[in-house]
């Protein structure tokens, strides 16, 4: 199972509201990614963890908030988001944090009103 | 510090001829390159990869790219182009050191006419 899902498909927020992003994998991989991706862009990263555990923070704004409860879960917790936050956003998750190859998921649309 | 440049933002065929999307790569390391493709509203699925073994990558779906460190290049062919290959393509490469960063190039959507 090559598989990492991530849910809801779709959301709509507005400025106030607080959300979470959730992504799952069964693969055994102890590396996780977050990674925006704007219209037409390619993606960019946000968060790496590595065996639970924050190893990377693209300086995003303290509005996402990481977390990985166990090595199958990752969530992105949304708070006080700005229309600019509205994108695509994909977890991808890979065995381990070094040469590995990166599965990602189908991504979670995110527009913020 | 590394980087990849896609060369052609927009490649347009006619179904059932060859596909020719262009990738250079800067890298002071043997790098490791990748092709993905994501489909539209969709992620992005791994096409191939490239970690020092055969310089000629088979991919799936018929994909293929060759690593040239000569001309610093992994440009991704496929011999006959299907309706259900127009998508946006990303050549990827990873950062040597700092963990299992990757570097996109700006992508090349590939449109399949009839």
């Amino acid at each position: 199972d090559t598989e990492v899902t991530q849910t809801p498909k779709h959301l709509v927020m507005g400025m106030t509201n607080k959300k979470s992003l959730k992504c799952e994998q069964h693969m055994g991989h102890r590396a996780m990614y977050w990674y925006k991706q704007k219209a037409k862009k390619p993606p960019e990263l946000m968060f790496v963890y590595s065996y639970e555990k924050l190893s990377i923070n693209e300086s995003v704004p303290s509005r996402f908030s990481p977390e990985c409860p166990n090595s199958s879960l990752l969530n992105l917790h949304l708070h006080a988001l700005q229309p600019e936050d509205s994108a695509l956003y994909l977890c991808a998750s890979s065995p381990l944090a070094g040469v590995e190859t990166q599965y990602f998921g189908p991504g979670t649309r995110l527009l913020v009103l | 510090a590394q980087s990849v440049t896609q060369l052609d933002s927009h490649v347009s065929v006619s179904e059932g001829t060859p596909v020719l999307l262009r990738c250079n790569y800067s890298s002071s390391y043997s790098p490791s390159l990748f092709w993905y493709v994501q489909h539209p509203n969709k992620g992005l699925q791994l096409l191939l990869k490239y970690t020092s073994a055969a310089t000629l990558v088979k991919g799936i779906n018929g994909f293929e790219a060759e690593f040239k460190k000569s001309e610093t290049s992994f440009h991704l062919t496929k011999p006959s182009a299907h309706m259900s290959d127009a998508a946006e393509y990303f050549c990827v490469v990873r950062l040597t050191g700092g963990g299992n960063k990757l570097t996109f190039g700006t992508g090349t959507q590939l449109k399949v006419e009839l």
